[in-house]
């Protein structure tokens, strides 16, 4: 099945500093998504991105297809951004996602 | 919104015991999942299902049963839980089966088995 891979694992920010979260995968995909996952374990849905660019306020994802990654971008991070993100990806005829292991974020004030 | 609920967020069970670990989504959803999380692993896909009474394994099936006798609801079993099965467990759901699809999370149950 699809590998996906997520880089930096850990990262720390001081609040209003910018980041960029990576997420390469194995295959060719027709679904992408990125997800946040707060402390207290809910993941909430922050893109679906299977190709393109994407924003949503302070954040904005791209997602390369041809070259198989895709970027998540965080500017003037505050401490609710703490938590952990997730890639996950699905390629072929299959709906079901594979995650990666996450980027865990901690933003201090 | 779509909701899912689980129906505890923290449980603790002794070795042995039968665990039921409860999902309900309240938007129609014909897929539902569920994951376990594990520190330094991400999600792992134990079971999921695509409509009433069907299911199918996923990753990591081995020491769980699943049933699905309701559209909404979905339940995980550990027939006979075990100290390795400490982990926080997720379940998600979705429209339809197709690639488009987009997940949403209930907010997880901790489970510890002592």
């Amino acid at each position: 099945g699809i590998q996906v891979e997520q880089s930096p694992p850990d990262l720390i920010l001081q609040e209003g500093a910018n980041s960029t979260l990576r997420c390469n995968f194995s295959d060719s995909v027709n679904n992408l998504q990125w997800f946040h996952q707060n402390p207290w374990g809910q993941l909430i849905n922050l893109f679906y991105i299977p190709s393109g660019t994407k924003q949503n306020g302070r954040l904005s994802a791209t997602t390369v297809a041809t070259e198989r990654y895709s970027l998540l971008y965080i500017s003037s991070s505050q401490t609710t951004d703490s938590g952990v993100y997730f890639c996950a990806a699905s390629s072929g005829g299959s709906y079901i996602p594979t995650f990666g292991r996450g980027t865990s974020l901690i933003v201090h004030p | 919104d779509v909701k899912v609920t689980q129906s505890s967020r923290y449980l603790v069970k002794r070795t042995g015991e039968k665990v039921f670990l409860e999902c309900v989504q309240d938007m129609d959803h014909e897929n539902m999942f569920w994951y376990r999380q594990d520190p330094g692993l991400g999600l792992r896909l134990i079971y999921f299902s695509y409509d009433v009474k069907m299911k199918e394994k996923g990753d990591i099936p081995e020491g769980y049963s699943v049933s699905r006798e309701k559209k909404e609801r979905f339940s995980l079993i550990l027939e006979s839980a075990s100290t390795n099965q400490t982990s926080m467990y997720l379940c998600a759901s979705s429209l339809t089966g197709t690639v488009t699809d987009t997940q949403y999370f209930g907010p997880g149950t901790r489970l510890t088995v002592l």
